[in-house]
């Protein structure tokens, strides 16, 4: 079966790094999202990765290890505005084609 | 352009009510997600379209839901006889062929009284 673990709240200061982690074990894996989720609103995409390895964009970067089946999202300069939940995905390949799984989600608290 | 409309945005009824959703995706995306999403809770999958492929309707979490895609295009998810648990957010995506990442509708909020 699939099963993706996230942790379910972290905290974290303006201005500073965090390191939101996922682990995941997917039988067909075919590569891993994470999209962010503010509170009633849908969720956006922010990265996908489907080779080890890091992927930057910005202020955010998105890291892959399929052999430890680990990733993890970096999210620097902290703002406010980046409070909200970061939902790790992965999307698996079956018998009837792409199906792609969500973790609960983690909350990030920024605080001044 | 357009992006993925959910009608209605809310809906409130009775318990043992039928209600639809409607989900009207990107135009050209051949793939259409829709997932439930409880309070403070992740994504739940419900059911996949792909193209003319048969759905993946492993999702769904009992007989009284259903899905259907007319044209490969609008989609309508059926919940019969509505209990109290159903009351969630329903979110529908899509995602163009060959890509993977899913752009996501405002979501319809049900509530089940």
């Amino acid at each position: 079966g699939q099963n993706i673990d996230q942790p379910t709240e972290m905290t974290a200061t303006e201005g500073a790094i965090v390191q939101i982690n996922c682990t995941y074990q997917t039988s067909g894996f075919n590569g891993l999202f994470w999209y962010q989720q503010h509170a009633g609103e849908a969720p956006t995409f922010l990265s996908y990765n489907v080779l080890d390895g890091l992927e930057e964009k910005g202020r955010f970067s998105s890291f892959l290890s399929r052999s430890k089946g680990y990733s993890y999202l970096l999210l620097k300069e902290l703002q406010m505005k980046d409070s909200a939940s970061y939902l790790c995905a992965v999307r698996d390949r079956g018998t009837g084609g792409f199906k792609t799984i969500f973790g609960a989600g983690t909350r990030l608290f920024v605080k001044a | 352009g357009a992006g993925v409309s959910q009608s209605p945005s809310n809906k409130v009824t009775e318990k043992g009510k039928d209600v639809e959703l409607r989900c009207d995706p990107i135009s050209g995306h051949t793939a259409l997600y829709w997932y439930r999403q409880s309070l403070g809770q992740g994504l739940e999958f419900l059911i996949y379209f792909q193209g003319n492929s048969a759905p993946d309707k492993s999702g769904l979490p009992s007989d009284r839901f259903s899905a259907e895609r007319t044209g490969g295009s609008v989609s309508t998810l059926t919940i019969q006889r509505t209990q109290q648990e159903d009351s969630a957010v329903y979110l529908c995506a899509s995602s163009p062929d060959r890509e993977e990442t899913q752009y996501f509708g405002p979501g319809t909020r049900l509530l089940v009284l």
